[in-house]
């Protein structure tokens, strides 16, 4: 088992839908929670980090933790085709010496 | 945001020979950076970890020969790719950890080797 998994889509949603991004861990000691967003041929780029149980917003982004069932997810609503990327979650562990990403989920949005 | 910058952008040279890529954490000090190596349609993969003033700790089946890395300061550090080959050719990216636990990633450096 990985210790973060993605699924590696391509997810497909049209313009003005809610994308939902998901990913799972596997270190039930894990505390905190990245959503990365990387371009076609950029480097990764944060979009918000989390750290408690629930929801946090930040504009058309929601993240949601639930360490119970070791899930967190990346909600973007209104949807735009600028959000065309791959959405990398990542996990902290060994005091953040290390980050472990998932692959990624391609999400592609239709005009 | 915390700003990540790296040096050069982009660079071609000669099998056979070293090229030193840079990264700075321009308004932050980070007592750790990360270097990654991403091949096309491929994931990100973690080389090596750095921390300021130690050496590096290089993930399994990384040259640490091959690939040398330096952080001698708290906003920089350099990994030099020695002896470069054609299968070196890659998308290098740093990364610099912040007092808030966070990871800010630079802009990449694309390396061919021809």
């Amino acid at each position: 088992q990985k210790e973060v998994e993605q699924n590696s889509g391509p997810l497909s949603v049209p313009e003005g839908a809610i994308a939902s991004l998901n990913c799972t861990y596997s270190d039930r000691g894990s505390q905190s929670f990245f959503w990365y967003r990387q371009y076609s041929g950029k480097s990764p780029e944060l979009i918000m980090s989390i750290y408690s149980n629930g929801d946090k917003e930040d504009g058309r982004f929601t993240a949601q933790l639930n360490k119970a069932s070791q899930y967190v997810s990346l909600l973007i609503r209104d949807s735009q085709p600028s959000d065309s990327a791959t959405y990398l979650c990542a996990v902290p562990i060994y005091n953040f010496n290390k980050f472990y990403f998932g692959s990624g989920t391609k999400l592609n949005v239709k005009p | 945001g915390a700003v990540v910058s790296q040096h050069p952008s982009w660079v071609i040279c000669k099998s056979g020979t070293s090229v030193k890529i840079e990264c700075r954490s321009l308004d932050f000090q980070a007592t750790t950076m990360f270097w990654y190596r991403q091949f096309p349609k491929q994931s990100l993969m973690l080389m090596a970890t750095s921390n300021e003033g130690s050496k590096a700790t290089y993930e399994q089946g990384v040259e640490k020969d091959k690939f040398l890395i330096n952080h001698a300061s708290l906003t920089l550090s350099t990994l030099t790719v020695t002896s470069a080959h054609p299968e070196d050719s890659s998308f290098y990216i740093c990364s610099a950890r912040s007092a808030q636990e966070t990871q800010y990633f630079g802009p990449g450096t694309r390396l061919l080797v021809l």
